[in-house]
């Protein structure tokens, strides 16, 4: 099972800024099958990239995705209000089992 | 737009079953595998169970075989997720979700309590 491990666990930032989350899994994800989502508290998760660095639909090109291999990033280039919440990663390989991570917290400085 | 409501949630005491269920509307729900997932108060995403669209294959998290048992039925648009023999450590919303990704149902929460 592919564990992944999200950098860091809170980041303090400012709206306006820039944010950098990481997501490191524990050996390569097949076919950059990594997803981002963000949840809000009491709302389920929404879905903000998939395939390492394609945006779901309706999703703002504030955000964006890189990586390959073990290593991935989120980049949320200017902050607004409305984008402080949880994000987590996901992998999703060719077939189940699929795993998160363990969540980076988002939070206004 | 697509739209996932699930149900079934409520208190139930150790060792006892619940049948979560799913209503998907807003996509061709025969097209897609759909996968639950849940998460613990105040705890991070856990992925639960798989099942192809039509319903050939099924995955579970490897702590949770035996207890857990999802099931579909493409003629009514809904997913269901069987739990028996439940355990305090169950507690969570349980959400259901588009496979592999997408979008989640809000959830509904299953309390397991004496």
């Amino acid at each position: 099972e592919i564990v992944l491990t999200q950098s860091p666990g809170t980041l303090s930032l400012s709206p306006g800024e820039r944010a950098i989350l990481s997501c490191r899994a524990s050996q390569s994800v097949t076919g950059r099958y990594l997803a981002w989502y963000q949840q809000k508290p009491g709302q389920g998760p929404r879905l903000l990239i998939f395939a390492a660095s394609n945006r779901a639909t309706g999703i703002p090109d504030r955000f964006s995705g890189s990586g390959s291999g073990t290593d991935f990033t989120l980049t949320i280039s200017r902050l607004e209000p409305e984008d402080f919440a949880v994000y987590y990663c996901q992998q999703y390989g060719i077939s189940p089992p699929y795993t998160f991570g363990q969540g980076t917290r988002l939070e206004i400085k | 737009e697509v739209q996932l409501v699930e149900s079934g949630g409520g208190l139930v005491k150790p060792g006892g079953s619940l049948r979560l269920s799913c209503a998907a509307s807003g996509f061709t729900f025969s097209s897609f595998s759909m996968m639950w997932l849940r998460q613990a108060p105040g705890r991070g995403l856990e992925w639960v169970s798989f099942i192809t669209s039509d319903s050939s294959h099924t995955f579970y998290a490897e702590s949770l075989k035996g207890r857990f048992t999802i099931s579909r039925d493409n003629s009514r648009n809904s997913l269901f997720l069987q739990i028996n023999s439940l355990r305090a450590e169950d507690t969570a919303v349980y959400h259901c979700a588009r496979a592999p990704v997408g979008s989640w149902g809000q959830g509904t929460m299953v309390t397991v309590s004496s």
